[in-house]
């Protein structure tokens, strides 16, 4: 079947250093992508998205990386901070016709900022 | 700008016991709306899923139902709770298709 997925479950990096997140999709024609983060106890929070007739987008301290050949996705995040610690989510948003889409979650990454 | 609202934040409910949570979106009109269940340390689960008012989808055969009211209300519903619907349930509303959805803080739901 089609999904979303993550290739690290967990990441720990030093306050101050740049993340990657990575994650890898398998519908070719999925034509938009979304990357939230969710705290403890929380809802997710929507952080950037992109769609498919672009490469890059960058946000404030965040990029996110399209690379369709190989159906890869990935969110930096420079000069990581503590209250950046919390579950990413990459999520395809797959086009189902009428007048609704569905967003298909990976399984998430813990991204753990040590001071 | 816009604002979600879920409630209860957390609910303990005996099994076979009925089931309403609500969702209520300010600030936007004839929004999409979702509820998605997410099981412990896993991605979200879509349930249901509504276009406009008394329009319902449902994703997968369950226990659940969901209704819409109102245009910025949208319900999730049991007759009779079991174990296994024990989750943390979100509710989502997007402006219209392919666009982002925005997420409440969820209700934690344990079954007893």
């Amino acid at each position: 079947g089609e999904s979303v997925g993550l290739h690290l479950p967990t990441l720990s990096v030093q306050e101050g250093d740049n993340s990657i997140i990575n994650c890898a999709y398998s519908n070719s024609a999925s034509d938009y992508f979304i990357w939230y983060k969710q705290e403890s106890g929380k809802g997710p929070q929507f952080i950037i998205d992109i769609r498919s007739n672009m490469d890059k987008r960058q946000g404030q301290r965040v990029t996110v990386l399209l690379n369709k050949t190989v159906k890869h996705l990935s969110l930096q995040i420079a000069a990581t901070q503590p209250g950046d610690s919390a579950v990413y989510f990459c999520a395809e948003n797959r086009w189902e016709g009428g007048a609704t889409n569905k967003l298909i979650f990976g399984t998430g990454t813990l991204l753990a900022v040590q001071p | 700008s816009q604002t979600i609202h879920q409630w209860p934040a957390t609910l303990v409910q005996p099994v076979g016991s009925p089931l309403s949570l609500e969702c209520t979106v300010e600030g936007t009109s004839n929004p999409n709306l979702y509820w998605y269940r997410q099981a412990a340390g896993r991605g979200l689960q879509l349930l249901f899923y509504s276009v406009g008012i008394g329009q319902i989808s449902s994703e997968v055969p369950q226990n659940l139902s969901a209704s819409r009211p109102q245009d910025r209300q949208f319900i999730l519903s049991s007759k009779k709770l079991l174990l296994s619907d024990s989750g943390f349930y979100l509710c989502a509303w997007s402006r219209q298709a392919n666009q982002p959805q925005h997420f409440g803080d969820g209700t934690r739901l344990s079954i007893l």
